[in-house]
């Protein structure tokens, strides 16, 4: 079956970085787009970063550009997050998800999430 | 950006109700919108596609319709394991989520 498992979370303080993975499993891997999508304590759903099924393409939200790298090793079946520079308002579950139809697509598998505090 | 507005924010329902919950686009995004129902600490799961189309395993008491920038999210006949937060997604450009709508019980 489909799995996705986010790890690489936790606490770390303002101006350091993080790199999240995402191992996945049940599918292949090298045929979808990936996104992370992340949430902020009792707020909405955001999709901070996108990556092409071959790694060619990528897109992130403006209040992460420069800052998050989204990489994905195809024969290993891993997605990443490298997250530099991090700010208070990063804190936040970050998911990672399929996208079956692309960049601009609508996810029908979920990780787990992965929780980032960014606190002093 | 396209941004995404949802109504209402919190909606108070029985079980047996039928509801339905808008979500307006800030411009047209044909059909390509999503509805995902949230529970607490779980991640999201999707409902409908395409601004219509049941994904496998949903029940049917779960409907989607519109189209260009207005859309809506009905259940029918409400369960108690219903009661959730329910998002909707644009995927014309990239995505956005709007800002969810609480069901809880009157």
């Amino acid at each position: 079956q489909v799995q996705l498992v986010e790890s690489g979370g936790g606490v770390v303080q303002p101006g350091r970085s993080l790199r999240l993975s995402c191992a996945v499993s049940g599918f292949i891997f090298n045929r979808y787009a990936m996104h992370w999508v992340r949430q902020a304590p009792g707020k909405a759903l955001e999709c901070v970063a996108v990556i092409w099924y071959d790694g060619s393409n990528k897109y992130y939200v403006e209040s992460v550009k420069g800052r998050f790298t989204i990489s994905r090793d195809n024969p290993k079946n891993t997605l990443f997050l490298q997250m530099n520079n991090l700010r208070a308002e990063d804190t936040a579950v970050y998911y990672c998800a399929r996208a079956p139809i692309g960049s601009g697509s609508y996810y029908d598998y979920w990780g787990q999430g992965t929780l980032v505090i960014v606190a002093s | 950006d396209i941004q995404m507005t949802q109504s209402p924010s919190t909606l108070s329902a029985s079980v047996g109700d039928e509801v339905t919950i808008t979500c307006r686009a800030s411009q047209s995004i044909d059909g390509w919108l999503a509805w995902y129902q949230q529970k607490p600490g779980k991640a999201p799961e999707l409902l409908i596609y395409k601004a219509s189309n049941l994904e496998r395993g949903v029940p049917r008491r779960f409907s989607g319709g519109g189209s260009g920038t207005e859309f809506t999210l009905t259940i029918s006949s409400l369960q108690p394991d219903d009661f959730a937060i329910y998002y909707c997604q644009q995927y014309h450009t990239y995505s956005t989520f709007g800002q969810g709508t609480k069901l809880e019980i009157k």
